[in-house]
């Protein structure tokens, strides 16, 4: 088992260019979740899917649009890169959606710089 | 005033120590609690999740006061592999999961 799997493992853009952040988990979870983490701030949930076929937004979704492509994966993509959107970015999988879903499973992360 | 916050640190202790962490959260709705541990550079991975009656995990104990709003982590005969960041992360239904900043912990020789 792999866990969760995620890439690229490091970014770096222009502002205004765009891409997409690709995750996988082969847990077979239902849930799935990305995040970001800014020094001193703790991971902030950016869009999640309760399940195959949804997603809603989290904290931070302004500038981020996701799809669940299937139950195994689930995509990050940054349409118009900003300065600001430079972070680490985590995926994150859970065998039940919600905060009362018990364990989440990190992928490795994605470090993004954005110029 | 942050929903989960943490004390930064650095905590800097000699191997064999106990070292506690505290953390305070402020929704008191707020249904479940765990501990992460994020080492330098990786991703968070669960350390253990909190119960109201309290639980330990061999080194690890960990505490929740629902009245204070708070929890705890003990950690006794600190390691060297226990060097990392200490996440408290606290679930106030739905998929909302609040993450604190993390508390850094630096074990020594």
């Amino acid at each position: 088992n792999a866990g969760v799997t995620q890439t690229p493992k490091f970014q770096v853009l222009k502002t205004g260019q765009s891409m997409t952040l690709q995750c996988a988990q082969d847990m077979n979870h239902n849930s799935m979740y990305w995040y970001r983490q800014d020094p001193g701030m703790g991971l902030r949930l950016i869009y999640y899917s309760a399940s195959e076929g949804t997603t809603d937004k989290g904290e931070v979704p302004n500038g981020y649009n996701v799809s669940r492509l299937n139950k195994r994966e689930f995509s990050l993509r940054l349409e118009s890169a900003a300065p600001s959107q430079t972070s680490v970015y985590f995926c994150a999988s859970s065998v039940q959606w919600g905060g009362g879903a018990g364990e989440q499973f990190f992928g490795p992360g994605t470090r993004l710089t954005v110029l | 005033r942050k929903e989960v916050e943490q004390d930064p640190g650095p905590f800097n202790v000699p191997e064999g120590a106990t070292v506690a962490f505290n953390c305070t959260y402020s929704n008191s709705a707020s249904q479940s609690f765990f501990w992460y541990r994020q080492d330098c550079r990786k991703e968070p991975k669960l350390l253990m999740s909190v119960y109201s009656s309290g639980n330990e995990d061999g080194r690890f104990t960990a505490q929740l006061n629902r009245a204070s709003q708070y929890i705890s982590l003990l950690i006794r005969d600190s390691k060297l592999s226990d060097s990392a960041t200490y996440l408290c992360v606290v679930g106030t239904g739905g998929f909302k999961t609040i993450f604190g900043a993390g508390t850094r912990l630096f074990v020594k020789a």
